[in-house]
């Protein structure tokens, strides 16, 4: 059974803080994404990597950066903070060869 | 760029009706189309999806069918039950078969019992 696992599910920080989402996989998945969701605007890509330590941007990347050192782990990294970013965050994975995405429980990040 | 549509952005049905979602794409390339259902709290998780050389799937209440040549697919849920409530996404590969997905904007259903 394929797990996805986020390090928070609740997350509330203040504007400029740097902020550290982390996703871990256990099917040693070679794709991990990072989504975005908001009410209407269903599920927007921010950042995919298709392997270790490559990346590449996705429709909104603004404003966020990642790092995947591991296979199995994909963080997301908010450098600073702003009111616009409080959202939730979903990690997901899959194989190249089957597309499916497997999704994380989400982080509700609140930025004060 | 590419884009995923779906429609209604909300339906409500009573409880043993059916329930049809609709889901346009414009990549002609597109050739994976998964359908996830979302319930309140939870995850997203795969319910069914369709690949580019299959016109129909059905899998007990749940079926989608696709029109290549319209770009569309939709996703029917026939006798609906109460558990069926969720939010539901459609999506797409996009040309560039790196497994990324474009989603549409999510179809909020209450079956109402």
């Amino acid at each position: 059974d394929v797990k996805v696992t986020q390090s928070s599910r609740y997350l509330v920080k203040r504007t400029g803080e740097k902020v550290f989402l982390e996703c871990v996989q256990d099917m040693d998945h070679e794709n991990m994404f990072w989504y975005r969701q908001d009410p209407g605007l269903g599920l927007r890509l921010i950042y995919f990597s298709y392997d270790v330590k490559m990346k590449e941007k996705g429709d909104i990347p603004e404003g966020y950066s990642v790092s995947r050192e591991k296979k199995e782990r994909f963080s997301l990294i908010l450098e600073s903070a702003s009111t616009n970013q409080t959202s939730m965050y979903l990690c997901a994975s899959s194989s190249p060869r089957y597309n499916e995405q497997f999704f994380g429980p989400g982080t509700r990040l609140t930025v004060l | 760029g590419e884009n995923v549509e779906q429609h209604p952005s909300t339906l409500s049905v009573q409880e043993g009706d059916s329930a049809v979602i609709k889901c346009t794409y414009s990549d002609s390339a597109s050739n994976y189309f998964p359908w996830y259902k979302q319930e309140l709290g939870k995850r997203p998780q795969l319910i069914i999806d369709i690949r580019s050389n299959v016109g129909e799937k059905k899998d007990q209440r749940i079926a989608v069918t696709l029109n290549k040549t319209a770009k569309h697919f939709s996703l029917h849920i026939t006798e609906t039950q109460p558990e069926d409530s969720a939010v539901y996404f459609c999506a797409a590969t996009i040309s560039s078969n790196t497994g990324k997905l474009i989603f549409g904007q999510g179809t909020t259903l209450q079956v109402k019992p």
